[in-house]
């Protein structure tokens, strides 16, 4: 069965303490892996594609990587504003999204 | 206006009212799909259309009715609901239905039902 997981459910960093969130999946035929971010009360802001493994991506304080199983969304010095909860979604013949990682980052 | 618009970004109905809401995209894009958001639950795909044609419809129940009048609008037709419906509905746009077009979102429409 394709799935898709996201981990950790929440994060809680002090600005400037970098990390990552984790996108793992499961699913045959995948076209396209997606990040996003979502603030409270608002759509998905797209963040990032990734098509094949190895493949890397980057904008401003984040940087977005995959492998055949996961990918990783690395956010060096966070500052509070990338307080957020970022999706990760995985397109084969259908859609499937992750349920999200809620960030906090405090000042 | 630009990108993906939504009409109303919020909703208050009862279950015996019928209601209809509004996706507007600014993008020149084929495909359009509507995604029920609910609390701590991953977005779930409702409806996919591609050049006004329903492609997929993931088992929602029939008190939710699409329709595509051209690649530019999308209605989401309510009637019925349960209070199991309230969630954040978006709607969503990609240049085609092919692998590996990133979709774009509108803000959503927040819907309570009492």
């Amino acid at each position: 069965e394709d799935q898709v997981t996201q981990s950790p459910e929440a994060l809680r960093l002090q600005e400037g303490e970098s990390s990552s969130l984790n996108c793992s999946y499961t699913v045959s035929g995948l076209r396209g892996l997606f990040w996003y971010r979502q603030d409270p009360g608002k759509g998905p802001e797209f963040l990032f594609t990734l098509y094949s493994a190895g493949e890397e991506k980057e904008k401003e304080r984040l940087k977005a990587t995959l492998t055949k199983k996961e990918s990783f969304l690395h956010i060096t010095a966070p500052k509070p504003e990338d307080s957020a909860t970022y999706l990760c979604a995985v397109q084969t013949s259908k859609f499937y999204f992750g349920s999200g990682t809620k960030l906090n980052v405090k000042p | 206006e630009t990108g993906v618009t939504q009409t109303p970004r919020h909703l208050v109905m009862g279950m015996t009212n019928k209601k209809s809401l509004k996706c507007e995209q600014h993008l020149g894009h084929n495909a359009m799909y509507w995604y029920k958001q609910s609390a701590k639950k991953p977005l779930e795909l409702m409806f996919v259309y591609s050049l006004e044609e329903r492609v997929e419809n993931n088992s929602v129940p029939s008190r939710f009715s699409p329709e595509c009048p051209n690649s530019s609008h999308l209605f989401l037709h309510l009637h019925t609901l349960q209070p199991e419906d309230s969630a954040l509905y978006l709607c969503a746009s990609s240049p085609s239905i092919a692998g590996g077009d990133e979709q774009f979102f509108g803000p959503g429409t927040r819907l309570t039902v009492l």
